[in-house]
């Protein structure tokens, strides 16, 4: 069974502090790694990843994959107060070719921003 | 952007009765859809992914012939909460994916039943 584990489930800082969630996974025949931010509703796009050690970055908040040792990292640099979400790892995976695979998400990390 | 639209946002029934969910991808079509719950501070649950003009199929433990999906059109998916119940009160979240292989959420679903 594909299996995605994100922590902390939970932080609290405050705005300016830098925070670091990690997603660890392990799936069948992985495909790509995605990070969502959900505030109130469904969750926003973040990042996808596909291969180890390219980091990508939008802001202030960037990621990077490692595949050897199955896991991602999402680092949010001078957190504001709208930072406050839970964001969620998920991992694609499945056999190749036409077919979409599945999403797999991890329970999500609570990171609440104060002032 | 790519669009993805749920009607109802917010609906409340009782105990018993059927409830529809509408997702609906406003420009852009969509031959996979797929359906997901996530219960309070927990994450998003894969009900079933929903192909145009077939069956869906339903991951392990979602009780097909309660949660009734139909994809009649490359626009449209739909789940019915069949005989609804209390547990079955959750955020009822669709996503679509487009040719890109994209992937897109609505905007939730919540559903409280009494």
């Amino acid at each position: 069974e594909d299996k995605v584990v994100q922590s902390p489930l939970s932080l609290v800082v405050h705005e300016g502090d830098t925070v670091t969630l990690n997603c660890s996974y392990e799936v069948t025949n992985f495909r790509s790694l995605l990070w969502y931010k959900q505030e109130k509703k469904a969750p926003t796009f973040l990042f996808m990843l596909t291969s180890s050690g390219i980091e990508k970055k939008s802001g202030r908040l960037s990621s990077i994959l490692d595949k050897k040792e199955l896991f991602s990292i999402l680092n949010i640099t001078a957190t504001q107060t709208g930072d406050s979400a839970i964001y969620l790892c998920a991992v694609r995976s499945g056999a190749g070719g036409t077919s979409y695979g599945k999403l797999t998400f991890g329970q999500g990390t609570i990171l609440t921003v104060h002032p | 952007g790519a669009v993805v639209s749920q009607h109802p946002s917010w609906v409340i029934c009782k105990s018993g009765t059927s409830v529809k969910i509408e997702c609906r991808s406003l420009d852009f079509q969509a031959t996979t859809m797929f359906w997901y719950r996530q219960f309070p501070k927990q994450s998003l649950m894969l009900m079933a992914t929903s192909n145009e003009g077939s069956k869906a199929t339903y991951e392990q433990g979602v009780e097909k012939d309660k949660f009734l999906i139909n994809h009649a059109s490359l626009t449209l998916s739909t789940l019915t909460v069949t005989s609804a119940h209390p547990e079955d009160s959750s955020f009822y979240i669709c996503s679509a994916r487009n040719s890109g292989n994209e992937q897109f959420f609505g905007p939730g679903t919540r559903l409280t039943v009494l």
